[in-house]
């Protein structure tokens, strides 16, 4: 399961407080995503980039900041802004926006 | 904005039995629709993708359907087997609002032994 790497596993954070997520690639994507899964929901988009020193909102951008100063590398940080954080957080990546993305292991993020 | 529906949100069948999960659309200009199986604590993983340009596509016990006209599309699981519980996605990537892929909600999947 080697080719998407996110860190930490579990991250456990005080109410304001920033943290970040990490994501790493060496499948040499252009495009990569992050992602907050919420039980029993399915996955909603925070930000993508499809290339270098570009990236967009997604629908649940608000309260989230991210940065792509690397190609193998897309991390999330999660401001204080963002009034419920907990959450499964999944970085993704993709050859190109129109084919399969590879997801990493996930980030578990608890508020204390 | 876009949305993908989902249905059912919860399918168990039993060991050997058929499976069929229901996705619908609302972006016409939909044009890649992926399908993820997530097993427990794992990341979601790609099992069978489609694109506009098909109607059908069969990888062994996995078949997905599209009917554009209506906008959906549909996931196939044959003989089903206990491995197979997990919760599936599909997905629709189109071109508005910047190539965005729209996730389903999501269908967990029970095969009984």
């Amino acid at each position: 399961d080697g080719g998407i790497t996110q860190s930490p596993k579990y991250l456990f954070r005080k109410e304001g407080q920033n943290v970040t997520l990490s994501c790493e690639q060496n499948l040499n994507h252009d495009a990569m995503y992050w992602y907050r899964q919420d039980p029993g929901q399915g996955l909603r988009l925070i930000y993508y980039s499809q290339i270098v020193n570009d990236f967009q909102k997604g629908d649940i951008a608000e309260g989230y900041s991210v940065s792509r100063e690397k190609k193998e590398s897309f991390p999330l940080t999660v401001t204080s802004a963002q009034k419920n954080p907990t959450a499964f957080y999944l970085c993704a990546s993709s050859v190109g926006t129109n084919n399969e993305q590879f997801f990493g292991p996930g980030t578990r993020l608890t508020v204390l | 904005g876009e949305n993908v529906e989902q249905h059912p949100s919860t399918l168990s069948v039993q060991e050997g039995d058929s499976a069929v999960i229901k996705c619908t659309y609302s972006d016409s200009a939909s044009n890649y629709f992926p399908w993820y199986k997530q097993e427990l604590g794992k990341r979601p993983q790609l099992i069978i993708d489609i694109r506009s340009n098909v109607g059908e596509k069969k990888d062994q016990r996995i078949a997905v359907t599209l009917n554009k006209t209506a906008k959906h599309f549909s996931l196939h699981i044959t003989e089903t087997q206990p491995e197979d519980s997990a919760v599936y996605f599909c997905a629709a990537r189109g071109h508005t609002g910047g190539f965005k892929t729209i996730f389903g909600a999501g269908t967990r999947l029970f095969v009984k032994a």
